[in-house]
């Protein structure tokens, strides 16, 4: 069975400054993908960023970056410079390969509120 | 503009009713799913369909039938629906369902049952 946990139900960060969103996940596959997910109130999905476990560097995508520790299952996701649209709920998510082939698995997600 | 298109975005239907949701993507994908959200929650996997043949029933009450006519189409038929089905319904759609392709969502279908 594959896990992931976000343990912030809620955030909030001023415009401009940094957040980091936290996630951590359990899995006994040794090759799988671990995204984040942006849902703003307009409810649609987006992919934000993407991490394979084999690759040790952290994946970066304009203000968004990763710090991924494998050993220590844990995939955050930092916010820079913070934007009044990256209000959303965030949902750190889980894709590996065995039983759970093309089973996405997400965490509980995280409110996040930038205010002006 | 999202790339998974998901008619109608908003439906109503009493619990006698029968009404269908669309999905449609055209980015060649193979594997389609059909998720439903309830406010505040994650997506929980109902169908998936990988080269138009149903993979995985996550044990979904029978009321929800998943149809895949073609590569590019996915249906979700709905019958006999009850109150607790009244959800976010997301189309999402991936090149197959291996771990290194991510899956799209569409903008959803917001369904409440009266």
């Amino acid at each position: 069975a594959q896990t992931v946990t976000q343990s912030q139900p809620e955030m909030s960060v001023q415009e401009a400054e940094t957040v980091t969103l936290s996630c951590t996940y359990d899995t006994s596959e040794s090759n799988y993908y671990l995204f984040w997910y942006k849902q703003p109130p307009s409810r649609q999905m987006i992919l934000v960023i993407r991490q394979e476990a084999y690759k040790q560097q952290n994946a970066t995508e304009n203000r968004f970056s990763v710090n991924f520790q494998k050993a220590a299952k844990s995939f955050s996701l930092k916010i820079s410079d913070s934007q009044l649209g990256d209000t959303a709920m965030y949902f750190c998510a889980l894709l590996a390969g065995g039983t759970s082939y093309g089973k996405l698995t997400f965490g509980q997600g995280t409110i996040l509120t930038v205010h002006p | 503009d999202t790339e998974v298109t998901q008619t109608p975005k908003h439906l109503v239907m009493g619990m006698t009713n029968k009404k269908s949701l669309k999905c449609e993507q055209h980015m060649g994908h193979r594997a389609m799913y059909w998720y439903k959200q309830k406010a505040k929650k994650p997506p929980e996997l109902m169908f998936v369909y990988s080269y138009e043949k149903l993979s995985i029933n996550e044990s979904v009450p029978s009321r929800f039938s998943p149809e895949c006519p073609n590569s590019s189409l996915l249906n979700l038929h709905l019958h006999a629906l009850q109150p607790e089905d009244s959800a976010l319904y997301l189309c999402a759609s991936s090149q197959n369902r291996g771990q290194d392709k991510p899956q799209h969502f569409g903008d959803g279908t917001r369904l409440s049952i009266l």
